[in-house]
């Protein structure tokens, strides 16, 4: 059985700091890895899917990398802000079609 | 709006009782999910289809689940004598055509089972 990591599960920054969001993951046939948000009580938001064959992806403020060999992903957040409060979430999709999730990272950005 | 749409959005029920829910997904997609989430939890992949076919369904949490993609387009899950542990948000995700199988989410419905 694959296994999704995330850590840390909880964090809190002052407004404008960089901050990181690890993703480590088990499969090593990963197919692609997707990064989530989810504010409480709602859906998942899609932020970035990156590809086996890619190391990262940039949208915006937001940056994921994905290295396969070590099975970990970052999510890079520039210069937070308090709108960025959410649950942060990865996905790893190996051949199957049937994505394993993380538990989630836990972000408050306070002004 | 062209996203993945559910229905109802809160569900409260008695221990016992069947409960059906639906997920309308973006019209493109042929893979639709159906996932549970609890508190502090990742979403946890319950069945999926592709089409009408449904291809994974050994996840689903007991025998008193069941789903249904019946035309390739909409889906529902029911539960039947529902139980309190069941009490969870329920969430649908599709998926385009090709290997990328992005998931975009609906809203989720939330169950509360008294």
């Amino acid at each position: 059985k694959q296994e999704v990591t995330q850590i840390p599960a909880a964090l809190s920054v002052p407004e404008g700091e960089n901050l990181v969001l690890n993703c480590s993951f088990t499969d090593s046939a990963i197919y692609n890895l997707q990064w989530f948000r989810q504010d409480p009580g709602k859906g998942l938001t899609s932020l970035l899917l990156i590809q086996s064959s890619q190391r990262e992806q940039t949208s915006g403020r937001l940056n994921a990398s994905l290295d396969k060999s070590s099975g970990r992903s970052t999510l890079y957040i520039a210069a937070s802000q308090p709108g960025d409060s959410a649950t942060y979430l990865c996905a790893e999709n190996g051949g199957s079609y049937i994505p394993t999730f993380g538990r989630g990272t836990s972000l408050i950005v306070h002004p | 709006d062209t996203g993945v749409s559910q229905d109802p959005r809160h569900k409260i029920t008695k221990r016992g009782q069947n409960v059906t829910f639906r997920c309308d997904p973006i019209s493109e997609h042929n893979r639709l999910y159906w996932y549970r989430q609890t508190l502090g939890q990742g979403p946890e992949f319950l069945t999926y289809f592709q089409n009408e076919a449904q291809l994974e369904k050994s996840r689903l949490l007991s025998d008193r689940f069941s789903a249904e993609r019946p035309k390739g387009s909409f889906s529902t899950l029911e539960i039947q004598r529902t139980e309190q542990g069941d009490s969870a948000m329920y969430l649908c995700a599709s998926a385009g055509t090709g290997g990328y199988n992005e998931q975009f989410f609906g809203p989720g419905t939330r169950l509360t089972v008294l």
